[in-house]
């Protein structure tokens, strides 16, 4: 089983929408968690850290619930340049930087 | 700063072939780490490193070399490519080891390697 599963998606809006993307960790002893956003062919590059309190930047909002081992990431009036591949990151624990990726979830905004 | 440096961006070699994909980061940074990109698998991490002199192994480390003789580079060393390392190869380092101090992963812009 993959430490952190996340539903692949795609997701298709339109813009303005709202979209909620959500995954899981396996890994109980993780203590750090991230979103990563990647376009297509690009590096990942991180879109904001998840903490336990929940965590808000601009239109983006991430959530953690650690008794139920979930994440997830809140896109408010979606835009297109938000079209991308959102990772869902968790670290490995007592293994320094080490991340595990999910496989990511497809999010395309339409006109 | 140029941040990391990846180099080449594309390569194609043949069964057997051995290459080095070289990684450079000018940010002082700790920790550096090769992850490999599937269609359908996320990213995985091969190996990384804490420091100079310090290397250890990821998830997917067979068939890969690495060594950290300086603080800026982190070559990856593909012994005899296989097929199966057909893949995009990204670099990353950070100023921390430590995720938990919440220090930005930076990547490279990938290596594009198809092993015919």
């Amino acid at each position: 089983r993959k430490e952190v599963e996340q539903d692949p998606g795609p997701f298709n809006v339109p813009e303005g929408a709202t979209v909620a993307f959500n995954c899981t960790y396996s890994n109980s002893a993780s203590q750090s968690f991230f979103w990563y956003r990647q376009d297509c062919r690009k590096e990942p590059k991180l879109l904001m850290s998840v903490y336990s309190s929940g965590n808000e930047d601009g239109r983006f909002t991430a959530q953690l619930n650690r008794a139920s081992q979930y994440i997830s990431l809140l896109i408010r009036d979606s835009k297109l340049s938000d079209s991308a591949t959102y990772l869902c990151v968790s670290d490995r624990s007592n293994s320094g930087y080490a991340l595990n990726f999910g496989k990511g979830t497809s999010l395309l905004v339409t006109p | 700063n140029a941040g990391v440096t990846q180099t080449p961006k594309f390569q194609v070699l043949k069964t057997g072939q051995s290459m080095t994909l070289q990684c450079a980061q000018d940010m002082n940074h700790e920790y550096m780490s090769w992850y490999r990109q599937d269609p359908g698998m996320g990213l995985r991490l091969i190996h990384y490193s804490v420091g100079a002199g310090i290397t250890d192994q990821g998830e997917v480390p067979n068939g890969y070399n690495v060594s950290r003789s300086t603080t800026e580079d982190f070559p990856l060393r593909l012994l005899s490519a296989a097929p199966s390392q057909t893949s995009v190869y990204f670099c990353a380092s950070s100023y921390s080891q430590w995720a938990t101090d919440n220090e930005k992963l930076f990547f490279g812009s990938g290596t594009q390697l198809s092993v015919l």
